[in-house]
Order: C-alpha cells, then sequence, then structure tokens
C-alpha cells in the first residue's frame, strides 16, 4: 500500500508555455502533499505544502504566482508551471503524508516529473 | 536554517564489501531521519525511518544509527551488491519539512 503517482513522468515544453503536473495518493488519504524541486546534483529543496481545502504554503523564494498548486481531494494535489522558462527545467517530485498519521510518520514519495523547457 | 551533509558524496565498491554512509545535520532538534534510495531519474524509496527517540533502525542488510545529540547519522549496508546501486539520500524532519542532503552515490561492481 501507500502508493503516490505522477503524470506526465516527462514533459516537454516551450518557453512561455504552462504546464500541470499531477500528483495522486492511489490507495489511501492524503491530508498533505508536499512539492520538492531537485536540479541535477542537489538536494530536493521543498517548494511547497499543500492541505486538502485550504491554500498552499510556499517556501521562501518560490514564487506562488508561477508555481500553482492546487489540492482539491484528498487523493489529488496539482502543481502548474505558468509562463515556464528553460531556468524553471528540473525533476519535481511529490510525497503525501497518510490521513489520520502523525506528520511525523513517514511520506510516500511519487515517481517524480521531468520537465524540460525548451 | 537546517543543514544536511553527505559524506561521500561518491562511493565505488566492489561487491560483497561492508559499507557505512554518512550523514550530519546542524540542528538537533529533529522528530526523526529517513534514509531513502533514489535510482537515476527515479523517485524516492524510503529505506529506514528513525525516530528522534531512537538509536537505531535495520532492514534486512541495512543498518542506519542516529545519534542526535552530535546530529549524526549513519548508514551500513552489509554485503553489498550490484544491485544497492543507486544514490542514498538522508533527510531529517524539523519543524514541518523534510530537509535533505545532497545524497552519496554508491556503485557497486561485480
Amino acid at each position: 500500500g501507500a502508493v503516490v503517482s505522477q503524470h506526465p513522468s516527462r514533459v516537454i515544453c516551450k518557453s512561455g508555455t504552462s504546464v500541470k503536473i499531477e500528483c495522486r495518493s492511489l490507495d489511501f488519504q492524503a491530508t498533505t502533499m508536499f512539492w520538492y524541486r531537485q536540479f541535477p546534483k542537489q538536494s530536493l529543496m521543498l517548494m511547497a505544502t499543500s492541505n486538502e481545502g485550504s491554500k498552499a504554503t510556499y517556501e521562501q523564494g518560490v514564487e506562488k504566482d508561477k508555481f500553482l498548486i492546487n489540492h482539491a481531494s484528498l487523493t489529488l494535489s496539482t502543481l502548474t508551471v505558468t509562463s515556464a522558462h528553460p531556468e524553471d527545467s528540473s525533476f519535481y517530485i511529490c510525497s503525501a503524508g497518510r490521513l489520520g498519521l502523525a506528520y511525523t510518520d513517514t511520506q510516500y514519495f511519487g515517481p517524480g516529473t521531468r520537465l524540460t523547457v525548451l | 536554517k537546517q543543514e544536511v551533509t553527505q559524506i561521500p558524496a561518491a562511493l565505488s565498491v566492489p561487491e560483497g564489501e561492508n559499507l557505512v554512509l554518512n550523514c550530519s545535520f546542524t540542528d538537533s532538534a529533529i522528530y526523526n531521519l529517513q534514509w531513502f534510495r533514489q535510482d537515476p531519474g527515479k523517485g524516492l524509496t524510503s529505506l529506514l525511518l528513525i525516530q528522534s527517540s531512537q538509536r537505531e533502525q535495520t532492514s534486512g542488510r541495512l543498518n542506519a544509527s542516529l545519534d542526535k545529540s552530535s546530529g549524526r547519522s549513519t548508514l551500513y549496508i552489509a554485503a553489498s551488491q550490484p544491485g544497492d546501486s543507486a544514490t542514498y539520500l538522508c533527510a531529517v524532519l524539523s519543524g514541518y519539512a523534510l530537509n535533505f542532503g545532497k545524497g552519496t552515490s554508491l556503485l557497486v561492481t561485480p
């Protein structure tokens, strides 16, 4: 159990376009979902935390108008990269915390989405 | 701000060797520490989670220890196999966010 999926796994887009990435918890309900970004040879960096039915909390330095997060249900969160530029090219990974467990319990990670902006 | 450092950055060993990966963190006020495995271009697989009140966790050939007061953790891999080749990430939970190290890239050669 505790499977998290992401779609798409890989996307290539032109500069200036918007890209939506979905994160789904397949067999459990997730109160909280987290979005991370990973540049080559670098750590995963938390971008934002989203709770179902409320606004996302963004980390310092992350533009909330550029990275739109929607957590409309207990199994789905979406990240939309608006007006993407080449510097947004990265590996985006989501994780989910299981409903009913303390947030100090383990997070379950999705397989990631590789975004390339031309 | 929590800083997580992993040493070494890369490691290459012959099959069968026992090895130790190191992780250090600057703020000892943590809830837990996790070790993950990441294969190239893939997501994360959780290997071991150690709560702040625990000293170690074991799973198969893996053993992770935690010394919270000194801000250190080690991941011990016994009898390494080529299938263990991957990047190993250490992450600490302090506050609500997981803080990750840059990882140790492990190559186990046959």
